[in-house]
């Protein structure tokens, strides 16, 4: 079974400053998506990138970026030029390609301070 | 433009009673699903459902049931409420196969069983 694994609980950075939330996956798949979803305090589950395990090169979106090792099988999340608007929480999750199903990560609340 | 909608937003259970969660998407998707989301849990699946007329479980299926009742509408139901499910529970639905593997949520329903 697949499992995704967010280590960090909390985080905080201050506004303007770079933060990287890290992600960890098992799978014995080889074609999946992988993703960073944003979970404001208004509770709506936002997409902030998508990586689909067969391209090499790393997703960026803005002022977001991901490191995606498959080998490892990590998928960090870097925000740059952090804003006040990043204060949320953050989840990783994991698709197969075989399956319908996404499995999240606990998640990893990050804290904008000003 | 109203995506995957919820309802009800809010509701407050004695231990014993029923309820039904109301989702409705308008995306034309096939795929969806039910989610709850603790603390320091993250979101773990209910059931969800690839397509109108099937339904398989999750993660966390005990305690409910659900019914597709169309391509647009899929359904939770606590038969009996107890205190183990208050929670917050999101659908979401997503196109089966579509190349992006993105899942649409709803804003959420907080039900509190006392």
């Amino acid at each position: 079974a697949q499992t995704v694994t967010q280590s960090q609980p909390e985080m905080s950075v201050q506004e303007a400053e770079t933060v990287t939330l890290s992600c960890t996956y098992d799978t014995s798949e080889n074609n999946y998506y992988l993703f960073w979803y944003k979970q404001p305090p208004s509770r709506q589950m936002i997409l902030v990138i998508r990586q689909e395990a067969y391209k090499q090169q790393n997703a960026t979106e803005n002022r977001f970026s991901v490191n995606f090792q498959k080998a490892a099988k990590s998928f960090s999340l870097k925000i740059s030029d952090s804003q006040l608007g990043d204060t949320a929480m953050y989840f990783c999750a994991f698709r197969s390609y075989n399956t319908d199903k996404l499995i999240f990560g606990t998640g990893t609340r990050l804290q904008v301070f000003p | 433009n109203a995506g995957v909608t919820q309802t009800p937003k809010f509701q407050v259970l004695k231990t014993g009673q029923s309820m039904t969660l109301q989702c409705a998407q308008d995306m034309n998707h096939n795929s969806m699903y039910w989610y709850r989301q603790d603390p320091g849990m993250g979101l773990r699946l209910i059931y969800y459902s690839a397509s109108e007329g099937t339904t398989d479980k999750g993660e966390v299926p005990n305690g409910y049931n659900v019914s597709r009742l169309n391509k647009r509408e899929f359904s939770l139901r606590l038969e009996s409420a107890a205190p183990s499910q208050t929670s917050v529970y999101f659908c979401a639905s997503s196109e089966a196969g579509e190349n992006t593997g993105e899942l649409f949520f709803g804003e959420g329903s907080r039900l509190t069983v006392l």
